[in-house]
């Protein structure tokens, strides 16, 4: 299986600050990774698809970057509502797996 | 507007069944993969199966082969998870979801079920 590990676990940033989560795929996964943000009692949101193609109606304050094995995604702008967990998945191989999740909270 | 509705979940003892129902709208389903995803009390999210729309071909994850059973039916609309087998680490919110046509993304995604196992 490939195995997808997210760094950091947690971390916390103010209003207006910038922050990047980072995601280790085992093995190559070209560029056949998603992030999703997830807000407790509410359903998973798809932010970016393919590495680095935005979903429609996702604000541009999200972006993804990388190939391969290591990706990023990158928050702008930090408001209150973007506090959540944020997961990468791989679509490469069978089974499908998501990271462990990135908890950010906003002071 | 695609919307998911799930239902089926409850409370269920160690070793029962239980078949969860996520209803679809908004879109062609027959054209669209489908897949079910958990989250377990503080951990964060499984992938457990996929099913193509019009060949029906499966995929699972090693935790729920040959006990969980993805199906769908196509002229109701609706996708289905068929759990046996039930472990108490099997307790979760269940999520039913739609594949892009052109990706290995979930865009849409409903709600969500629970699922409890307990004796």
């Amino acid at each position: 299986d490939t195995q997808m590990t997210q760094s950091p676990f947690s971390l916390s940033a103010s209003v207006g600050d910038r922050v990047t989560i980072t995601c280790q795929a085992s093995q190559d996964i070209r560029s056949y990774l998603n992030w999703y943000q997830h807000k407790a009692g509410k359903a998973p949101r798809l932010l970016i698809y393919d590495a680095s193609s935005l979903e429609t109606g996702v604000p541009s304050k999200f972006s993804g970057s990388g190939s391969g094995t290591h990706f990023t995604l990158t928050i702008s702008s930090l408001q209150p509502e973007d506090t959540a967990t944020y997961y990468c998945q791989q679509y490469e191989n069978m089974p499908l797996t998501f990271g462990q999740g990135t908890r950010l909270e906003i002071k | 507007e695609v919307r998911l509705l799930e239902s089926g979940g409850g409370l269920v003892q160690p070793g029962g069944s239980l078949r969860l129902s996520c209803e679809a709208s908004g879109f062609t389903f027959i054209n669209y993969a489908m897949t079910w995803v958990r989250q377990a009390p503080g951990k964060g999210l499984e992938w457990l199966c996929l099913i193509r729309g019009s060949n029906f071909k499966a995929y699972y994850a090693d935790s729920v082969k040959g006990r969980f059973t993805i199906s769908r039916d196509n002229s109701k609309n609706t996708l289905y998870l068929q759990m046996n087998s039930l472990r108490v680490e099997d307790t979760a919110l269940y999520f039913c979801a739609k594949k892009r046509l052109d990706a290995g993304s979930f865009d849409d995604w409903g709600q969500g079920t629970q699922v409890t196992v307990s004796s």
